[in-house]
């Protein structure tokens, strides 16, 4: 089954404006991680936040995650088309499960130049 | 990311044959994972290794086994694949001890179709 939950399925944005993604998730975690994948291609990683953190900052990106809501967000300001494509969380939980990584459905982002 | 690369990248095959999808890496990795992504869908993991001794299943390992020939060689193969097995591929590494050493690096993918 899958850990992570995003919302929303699709985003379309124009360039410019800011994008924003959401993640859910249902077991206690070690770290949540982002990813990117343009179409059809590889996942490429993005961002890694602990579980003792609330806060990350990474160039046009911020992610944010609340443990008591099991729940993590990414904005990414100021879009570009070159944006567009496929954004995953993934959850790590720590301890036997180390290592491992569980994904969301992922959110696919169209920015309109 | 080119440090880990997989082969065939495209692959069309009939009901019940045997095949095996092949996975490299150059960057020095202990571990290594196998996923499958359906339209619509996450990844999913298939297989996974922390070294060359360890292989454990992951949450969709039936019909599918793996092999870990060496650190740097980890192999996925369909005993006899069935249509519902097309999708696309992905071979993982991720390094245990690097500082951020959860964060994973993708091949290209395989994609997979079974007639």
């Amino acid at each position: 089954s899958q850990q992570g939950e995003e919302d929303p399925q699709a985003l379309s944005i124009q360039e410019g404006e800011n994008a924003t993604m959401n993640c859910s998730y249902k077991t206690s975690i070690n770290n949540l991680q982002w990813y990117r994948q343009n179409s059809g291609r590889g996942l490429v990683h993005l961002i890694l936040i602990r579980s003792n953190e609330r806060e990350k900052h990474s160039g046009r990106l911020r992610v944010t995650l609340d443990t008591s809501k099991k729940s993590s967000s990414l904005l990414i300001t100021a879009s570009r088309a070159a944006d567009t494509a496929s954004y995953f969380c993934a959850t790590n939980a720590g301890g036997t499960s180390y290592g491992k990584l569980t994904f969301g459905q992922g959110t696919i982002l169209t920015v309109h130049p | 990311d080119a440090d880990v690369t997989q082969t065939p990248r495209n692959r069309i095959t009939k009901t019940g044959k045997r095949i095996m999808l092949e996975c490299s890496q150059t960057k020095g990795h202990d571990r290594m994972y196998w996923y499958r992504q359906d339209p619509g869908l996450g990844l999913r993991l298939i297989y996974y290794s922390f070294d060359v001794k360890d292989i454990n299943k992951g949450e969709i390992s039936d019909g599918y086994s793996v092999s870990r020939q060496a650190q740097a060689k980890f192999s996925l193969s369909l005993e006899s694949a069935i249509p519902n097995q097309t999708a696309l591929y992905f071979c993982a590494t991720s390094d245990r001890l690097a500082r951020s050493y959860n964060e994973q690096f993708f091949g290209p993918g395989t994609r997979l179709t079974v007639l």
